[in-house]
């Protein structure tokens, strides 16, 4: 059964505004990573959390996560029309095996 | 970060006919992962390939259904068998580098 739990399931927002998105997960976990899909193709890698850091910047993505509440955020600000796409968290709880939520459909609208 | 191709992109199969999905990475690594991505949904990991070794399957993935060779450390091949249209999904397949988990653009399976 999946892990994580996304949230919103979908999220729609003007071109500029930040978009924020959240996972949830069940069992303890090694690292945290996150992803963007576009249209069905793909998946890009976006930023990876290990379990013993609280937060994670790269470009215009903000990631934190906390263990105490199995839970990640991530953060884009000032979004772009580029960055509609579906955005995944995926565990890792080991074994390199990633476990991954339901994904968050974002759109951005011009 | 990793350079992954996948061969076909895309098919449209008839039922009961086999596909087989190649994997090429870059440079050499040690496991190689298959992903399953049903129409609308998230990622279901259906088994690891190691070199050398048979693969492991997740529960609810079987060998006859899903045969995976591992010939060197650079390549895999997936077998979607006996096909279904239950089995059009995008199959993807993944490995790591330094805890970070890189994926190929996918296969797009369409099953009539």
């Amino acid at each position: 059964s999946q892990q994580g739990e996304e949230d919103p399931q979908a999220l729609s927002i003007q071109e500029g505004e930040n978009a924020t998105m959240n996972c949830s997960y069940k069992t303890s976990i090694n690292n945290l990573q996150w992803y963007r899909q576009n249209s069905g193709r793909g998946l890009v890698h976006l930023i990876l959390i290990r379990s013993n850091e609280r937060e994670k910047h790269s470009g215009r993505l903000r990631v934190t996560l906390d263990t105490s509440k199995k839970s990640s955020s991530l953060l884009i600000t000032a979004s772009r029309a580029a960055d509609t796409a579906s955005y995944f968290c995926a565990t890792d709880p080991g074994a390199q095996k990633l476990v991954f939520g339901q994904g968050t459909r974002l759109t951005i609208n011009p | 970060s990793a350079v992954i191709s996948q061969k076909p992109s895309r098919d449209i199969c008839q039922r009961g006919t086999s596909l087989t999905i190649q994997c090429q990475v870059d440079s050499q690594v040690t496991m190689m992962f298959w992903y399953r991505q049903q129409p609308g949904q998230s990622l279901t990991l259906i088994a690891t390939a190691n070199q050398g070794s048979e693969a492991t399957y997740e529960s609810g993935f079987v060998i006859d259904k899903f045969p995976i060779s591992r010939p060197n450390l650079t390549f895999s091949t997936l077998t979607v068998s006996n096909m279904s249209p239950e089995d059009s999904s995008i199959y993807l397949c993944s490995v790591e580098r330094v805890d970070e988990q890189f994926f190929g653009p996918g296969t797009r399976l369409t099953v009539l």
